[in-house]
C-alpha cells in the first residue's frame, strides 16, 4: 500500500465511450503525475499538476483531458480513444515536483483495454 | 535525444547474485532512481544515487558512476520473491524522470 489508490483497477471501453479513471493521494503531496505504461515499453509521462496547477503536458492527444480539483485528487477523462491507447495508466504523487531526491509514489494502475 | 539503456530480461538462480546495469545520457542529471515492479502492481521506489559510489540497504545496492553514465542494481542472496522487473530512472535537469524499459528478472529455483 503507497498511499495512492487508483480506480477502477480495470477498463474495457469502446471507441466512442466516455470514461473517467480516477487517482487519489493520501500523502500531503503537491505533485501529481499521470504516466502510461506499455508492455516493454518506458514509462511515458503524460500530465504533471504541481499544486492543482499543469505544469507539464507531454504532447498527448487531445483525446486524453486532465482535471485536478484539489492535490489529492486527480483524474484522467478518456474519450474516441484508439485501439493503440490500451496500456496501463499510472497515476504517481511527491512532495514537489522540481526536488532531486524525491522518489514518486505510484498507485496500483488502471488497466486499460480499447476494443 | 535523451535515453536509458538496460537489459530486457534476466535469469538468475534462488540464494545467487545478480547485477542488472542500466546506462543512461540524459539532458542534466539530478539523481538516479531504481524501481521495482512485480506483474500487475504499482512500481516501488528501491534506491536513489545522486553522487559517485555505493549505496546498500540490506540485500539490494545501487552504484553510480556519473562520468560513465552508468548505474548497476545488485540483488544477493535472491529470493523468488524478488522475481520482477527494475526500472532504472534518471532525473534531469527539468526534473523530470526519464525511465528505462525496464528489466524483467527471472528467478528460478
Amino acid at each position: 500500500e503507497t498511499g495512492v489508490t487508483q480506480t477502477p483497477r480495470h477498463l474495457v471501453m469502446g471507441m466512442t465511450n466516455k470514461k473517467s479513471l480516477k487517482c487519489e493521494q493520501h500523502l500531503g503531496h503537491n505533485a501529481m503525475y499521470w504516466y502510461k505504461q506499455s508492455a516493454k515499453k518506458p514509462l511515458e509521462l503524460m500530465f504533471v499538476y504541481s499544486l492543482e496547477e499543469r505544469v507539464e503536458n507531454n504532447s498527448v492527444p487531445s483525446r486524453f483531458s486532465p482535471e485536478c480539483p484539489n492535490s489529492s485528487h486527480l483524474f484522467l477523462h478518456l474519450h474516441t480513444l484508439q485501439p493503440e491507447d490500451s496500456a496501463l495508466y499510472l497515476c504517481a504523487s511527491s512532495p514537489r515536483v522540481a526536488d532531486t531526491a524525491y522518489e514518486q509514489y505510484f498507485g496500483p494502475g488502471t488497466r486499460l483495454t480499447v476494443t | 535525444g535523451q535515453n536509458i539503456d538496460q537489459p530486457t530480461e534476466m535469469t538468475a538462480t534462488e540464494g545467487a547474485i545478480v547485477q542488472i546495469n542500466c546506462t543512461y545520457q540524459t539532458s542534466g542529471f539530478n539523481g538516479l532512481f531504481w524501481y521495482q515492479q512485480h506483474a500487475g502492481e504499482a512500481p516501488t521506489f528501491l534506491s536513489y544515487n545522486v553522487l559517485d559510489g555505493l549505496e546498500e540497504k540490506g540485500r539490494f545496492s545501487s552504484f553510480l558512476s556519473r562520468s560513465k553514465g552508468y548505474s548497476y542494481l545488485l540483488l544477493k542472496e535472491l529470493q523468488m520473491k524478488d522475481s520482477a522487473s527494475y526500472l532504472c530512472a534518471v532525473k534531469d535537469s527539468n526534473y523530470q524522470l526519464i525511465w528505462g524499459a525496464g528489466t524483467k528478472l527471472i528467478i528460478k529455483p
